[in-house]
């Protein structure tokens, strides 16, 4: 079956920047979403589509992609980003929808 | 907004009924998913309905045992959740499901609203 693949946790040292990876078959038919989840909160939208971001997400988040991998990155991580980070996308075919495994974002 | 409620403890093979309160938007134009999450784990996808009720869709994982229903007329969804497993086990978030398309013809969706969740517990 189908799935995302995200590396467990990455850190990075406060003002530099980050980029969080999600691997998957998926990947090449439709963009991920990424989503924001800090601890004991509901997930929030960050990037969805072409690398849109919705409104009241900061424009040091973006996204991209490339054949089977999509990233977010976060240009001049801050204090408040420490969190931890999911992809999202259609399984190719079905009507399921995929989730990576998180990535965990340190601020160091 | 999406409040849920519903979320309890509750012995294996049990069951249980979420609900989930949408305000502040046309509920009734919006396809709605169940996404859950276990205790320290990631998200994992419950199921869809679409905005009459007609498409429905399902996750392996709880195919048979859950059902997910909507009422328009109150602006809330369901999820009856039946023979339920100690893995069942998570926060259940009500999520709204919104459409994104560009000039090239590509269609997606994204879910764009979360609720806060409820807990339900599966233990002896």
């Amino acid at each position: 079956s189908s799935e995302l693949t995200q590396a467990p946790a990455v850190s990075v040292d406060l003002g530099q920047t980050v980029r969080i990876t999600c691997q998957g078959d998926s990947l090449r038919s439709y963009y991920a979403t990424w989503y924001q989840q800090k601890p004991g909160q509901a997930p929030i939208l960050v990037i969805y589509g072409n690398n849109i971001r919705p409104s009241g997400i900061p424009d040091r988040f973006s996204a991209s992609s490339s054949g089977s991998t999509a990233s977010l990155t976060i240009t001049g991580a801050q204090a408040e980003d420490e969190a931890d980070y999911y992809c999202n996308s259609r399984d190719t075919g079905t009507s399921r929808w995929l989730f990576g495994g998180g990535t965990k974002v340190t601020v160091l | 907004q999406l409040v849920e409620s519903g979320g309890t403890f509750v012995q294996p093979g049990g069951s249980l009924r979420l609900s989930c309160a949408a305000s502040g938007f046309t509920f009734k134009s919006f396809d709605m998913n169940w996404v859950r999450q276990a205790p320290g784990k990631g998200l994992e996808w419950v199921s869809h309905i679409g905005r009459s009720g007609s498409t429905i869709y399902y996750a392996d994982s709880v195919r048979g045992r859950f059902t997910i229903s909507r009422d328009n007329a109150k602006n809330s969804l369901h999820l009856q959740m039946s023979r339920l497993r100690a893995e069942d086990t998570a926060v259940y978030y009500c999520a709204r499901e919104s459409e994104y398309s560009d000039d090239s013809g590509y269609r997606d969706w994204y879910v764009d609203l979360w609720g806060r969740g409820t807990l339900v517990a599966v233990s002896s």
